[in-house]
């Protein structure tokens, strides 16, 4: 059975930078992509973008656009979501979901299918 | 970006009561619509996909309908457990957008 299992939790100043860790546990990314999605506390689900290693692209909203990165280590199974140039409003819970393909051809992407816990990012002076 | 709105924001309802939610997209999104159920403390999970698909292992109370830009999110029979906040998401056209979110209660 295939889990995401996140990095824990962390704690940052404004202006620094965060790296959150999920790895696929007892699967693989073969024909699969990573998405990540925001929550802030007492709010809605924020997507901030996705990653799809078979086809070798990323792609972010406009709102993270050159604050955020999103790569993946095919060796071992890990996605990783940088945000840099942290403000107080990045706080957030942050979860990677496993994203799956439309009838499994590749052409169009969308299903969050299976969800990480989640990784509760402070950024607090 | 394509916004969603779903009505309405928050509701009570009793055990056994049919419950039902909508969400209206700013443009024609075909089908390509899913909703989610989110717990309290937990991540979302995947309830319906392609606005009418049952994701495998959900309870068939839950059902989906719609296109275009007016979608349908139904429970036939309330059961406490299903206390949570339902999210729709479009991915018709990136970014991939989701709903605020209409958090059910029982009554």
């Amino acid at each position: 059975q295939v889990q995401l299992v996140q990095s824990g939790a962390e704690v940052k100043n404004p202006g620094s930078s965060v790296k959150v860790s999920c790895k696929a546990a007892g699967g693989t990314f073969s024909t699969y992509g990573i998405t990540w999605v925001r929550q802030a506390p007492g709010q809605g689900l924020e997507w901030m973008g996705r990653i799809i290693p078979i086809l070798n692209i990323a792609n972010y909203a406009e709102k993270f656009q050159g604050r955020v990165t999103i790569t993946a280590d095919k060796s071992t199974t890990t996605a990783y979501m940088e945000l840099s140039s942290l403000r107080s409003d990045d706080t957030a819970v942050y979860y990677c979901a496993r994203l799956r393909s439309r009838f499994g051809n590749y052409a169009r992407w969308g299903y969050f299918d299976l969800w990480g816990r989640g990784t509760l990012v402070t950024v607090s002076s | 970006d394509i916004q969603m709105t779903q009505s309405p924001s928050s509701l009570s309802a009793s055990v056994g009561d049919r419950v039902t939610i909508t969400c209206q997209a700013t443009q024609d999104v075909n089908n390509f619509l899913n909703w989610y159920q989110q717990k309290p403390g937990e991540a979302p999970k995947l309830l319906i996909y392609d606005a009418s698909n049952l994701e495998t292992g959900v309870p068939s109370r839950f059902s989906g309908s719609g296109s275009g830009t007016d979608f349908t999110f139904t429970i036939s029979s309330l059961q406490s457990e299903d206390i949570a906040t339902y999210f729709c998401q479009q991915f018709d056209t990136l970014p991939y957008t989701f709903g605020q979110g209409t958090k059910l209660e029982i009554k």
